[in-house]
């Protein structure tokens, strides 16, 4: 089946530093990639669509500076948070579709972010 | 905008005991549905989908899950739980938008399974 992995699966930064979680499709080739956010005993928001060889798509209120999507290959996303702060630590997860224009997708483990 | 709800945030069952999980979603046109699952510090599985066709699916580890247009409903069953079913439950609807297949969840429900 379809595998998305992410890297790294944890990771702790100072306040004011940038950090980048990447998101890989193993199996399959990925024109779009997903990028979630999500609180501890929370739902999944949607922060923004990766689009390979464009720019991403921001969803509302989630700002487009601190949170930077590069879509580098049709493999690879990723995510960096910059000049990252406490608030910023939460659960990271990607995912992608096997099929392009397809509304199934499959999930990376997730990058746990905390900000000290 | 679609959306979904998942009206119990947490379950207990007993183990060996029937389980479902309520879903209910808005959509303007046929949704396509998904059932997935988290454990603690884990990205999400899919358990099961439905896009069109026969209204009652089957999805692993023995999951089921029922299309019912007219309750606009998608509730998940599984009728014989298991102390490793202990989980997060997350419905999805999504939108076939050519370019814009983007995915919508509940808030999930909490599963607790008692010895």
């Amino acid at each position: 089946g379809a595998v998305v992995s992410q890297h790294p699966s944890r990771v702790i930064c100072k306040s004011g530093t940038s950090v980048k979680i990447e998101c890989r499709s193993l199996d399959f080739q990925a024109t779009t990639m997903f990028w979630y956010r999500q609180f501890p005993k929370q739902s999944l928001m949607l922060m923004a669509t990766s689009n390979e060889g464009s720019k991403a798509t921001y969803e509302q209120g989630v700002e487009k500076d601190k949170f930077l999507i590069n879509h580098a290959s049709l493999t690879l996303s990723t995510l960096t948070v910059t000049s990252a702060h406490p608030e910023d630590s939460s659960f990271y997860i990607c995912s992608a579709p096997p099929v392009a224009s397809d509304p199934e997708q499959y999930f990376g483990p997730g990058t746990r972010l905390t900000v000290t | 905008a679609q959306s979904v709800t998942q009206p119990d945030i947490h379950i207990t069952v007993s183990e060996g005991a029937s389980l479902e999980l309520r879903c209910n979603y808005s959509y303007g046109a046929t949704p396509y549905l998904f059932w997935y699952v988290q454990s603690p510090g884990q990205g999400l599985q899919l358990l099961l989908k439905y896009f069109s066709g026969d209204t009652l699916v089957q999805g692993i580890k023995g999951f089921e899950a029922e299309f019912k247009r007219s309750q606009s409903s998608f509730n998940l069953r599984k009728p014989s739980v298991h102390w490793s079913d202990a989980a997060e439950y997350f419905c999805a609807v999504g939108a076939f938008n050519f370019g814009n297949e983007k995915l919508t969840f509940g808030t999930g429900t909490r599963l607790t399974i008692i010895p």
